[in-house]
């Protein structure tokens, strides 16, 4: 089976540009997360989609948004980068939205504002 | 606001040792998991830990949780430099319908000759 895939893998962006970053979850795995990782603040919690919905959302500015397909699949997207949103973007994927089930990690995008 | 403290932030061991890697969380909450996180790497499940009194073992790494505490330890029997990497755990906050884990700073683990 699969596993989680994340494109690009690497992103090099200049203050002011968006960015759009994609995931595909485990096939059959509904519930799409992701995390924002830095050496600062460590893994903090984005968002969570399931069945097209959002259900959940971490304490980020509104300039970080995202959306789920039909298929499942996930993008989020960064508005106006800011030097400070250069991290490594985790997606995760799991079957079921809040069910104690292990969210299984992408390799992540790093993302890099220059 | 959910709080997950893990301690020690930084471990140095010779190989052969044991040592606990503890993982407190300030709410309530029965499910709590273990990543591995390898330099430049994603993370990789360990343990998922759903139960008070929940323990598992995979080779050289035991967790266990005591939800009563709000309490977890990640213990290391006989250290080998391949376990060399930083370990997370994450609390998965109780809400119907929500899911999304809160990470602790992460433990960063070197096993030396």
């Amino acid at each position: 089976k699969a596993g989680v895939t994340q494109t690009p893998r690497y992103l090099i962006k200049t203050r002011g540009q968006q960015v759009t970053l994609s995931c595909s979850p485990i096939s059959g795995h509904r519930s799409v997360s992701w995390y924002q990782q830095t050496p600062g603040q460590g893994l903090q919690f984005l968002f969570e989609y399931f069945s097209e919905t959002q259900r959940n959302k971490g304490n980020f500015p509104g300039r970080f948004s995202g959306r789920q397909f039909s298929n499942s699949r996930s993008e989020m997207n960064v508005s106006t980068l800011e030097l400070g949103d250069s991290a490594l973007y985790l997606c995760a994927s799991s079957l079921v939205l809040g069910g104690g089930e292990t969210q299984y990690f992408g390799p992540g995008t790093r993302l890099l504002v220059l | 606001e959910l709080k997950v403290e893990q301690n020690p932030l930084f471990l140095s061991m010779q190989e052969g040792k044991n040592y606990t890697i503890y993982c407190n969380y300030s709410t309530t909450s029965d499910r709590l998991y273990w990543y591995r996180q390898d330099p430049g790497k994603s993370l990789e499940s360990l343990f998922v830990l759903l139960s008070n009194g929940a323990v598992k073992q995979e080779g050289r790494l035991m967790a266990s949780l005591d939800t009563k505490a709000r309490l977890s330890t990640l213990h290391i029997t006989a250290a080998v430099h391949d376990l060399s990497a930083t370990y997370f755990c994450a609390v998965d906050i109780k809400r119907r319908s929500q899911g999304n884990l809160i990470f602790g700073k992460g433990t960063k683990l070197s096993v030396k000759p």
